[in-house]
């Protein structure tokens, strides 16, 4: 059974950098195709995809973040992160890591999702 | 950029009924999806390719549609079924986004 658990401080002052782990369990990051993704959701409830990275490293950023984003894969702890930088209080939200399977057909969904971290950004 | 809307905002319906959920994009897209949030979990896939039900959903879960207009039907509604859904398009500007949800309630 896959898992996936988020980690990093929940609490971060703005302009600074909010910094995020996801650990998988049960599966190797690194085995089969899959994308592993940052999704966050905020306050009023809205979803918002961050982008994706594969444990080659290849990347693929939301475009309206992407001048901020910085993800990064361990493959030798089977983790991945999230580095969002100058912060404000816009960024507060809910941090997901999930996996996204790789389809013949094409497309992008998410199968597996970790709980789910609250960082707030407050000075 | 694509928009995703979703609708009834809030559905009220009785254990036993059909719920009928819809997503309208505002251009064609090609994949998309639907989850289902509890409150305090993560969202949880339901269905994948506009109709392809994922691992372990139960059957009176389907999805339908094509282009621009997406259905996602629950049949004889369980106690455990309601909930907030979301659907997800990838593939347009933004790569992905999602609906601003529809939440079914008890009636």
């Amino acid at each position: 059974q896959v898992q996936l658990q988020e980690s990093g401080p929940r609490l971060v002052k703005p302009s600074q950098t909010l910094s995020l782990t996801c650990t998988v369990s049960g599966r190797s990051i690194d085995s089969g195709t899959f994308y592993w993704n940052w999704i966050r959701q905020l306050p009023g409830k809205d979803l918002e995809w961050i982008g994706y990275i594969r444990y080659t490293g290849n990347n693929y950023y939301n475009p309206s973040l992407q001048s901020r984003v910085i993800m990064s894969v361990d493959t030798s702890r089977n983790q991945f992160s999230l580095k969002l930088s100058s912060v404000t209080a816009a960024d507060t939200a809910v941090y997901y890591c999930a996996r996204a399977p790789y389809h013949t057909g094409g497309g992008l969904d998410f199968d597996y999702w970790g709980q789910g971290i609250l960082v707030t950004v407050s000075s | 950029e694509i928009v995703l809307t979703q609708s009834p905002g809030t559905l009220s319906l009785s254990p036993g009924d059909r719920a009928t959920l819809s997503c309208r994009a505002s251009q064609s897209v090609s994949y998309l999806a639907w989850y289902q949030q509890k409150a305090g979990q993560a969202p949880r896939l339901l269905i994948y390719h506009a109709s392809t039900r994922a691992t372990g959903i139960p059957e009176r879960f389907s999805g339908s549609g094509t282009g621009a207009e997406f259905t996602l039907t629950i049949d004889r509604l369980e106690p455990e079924d309601f909930a907030v859904y979301y659907c997800q398009q990838y593939g347009n500007s933004p790569p992905v986004s999602f609906g601003q949800g529809t939440r079914l309630e008890i009636k």
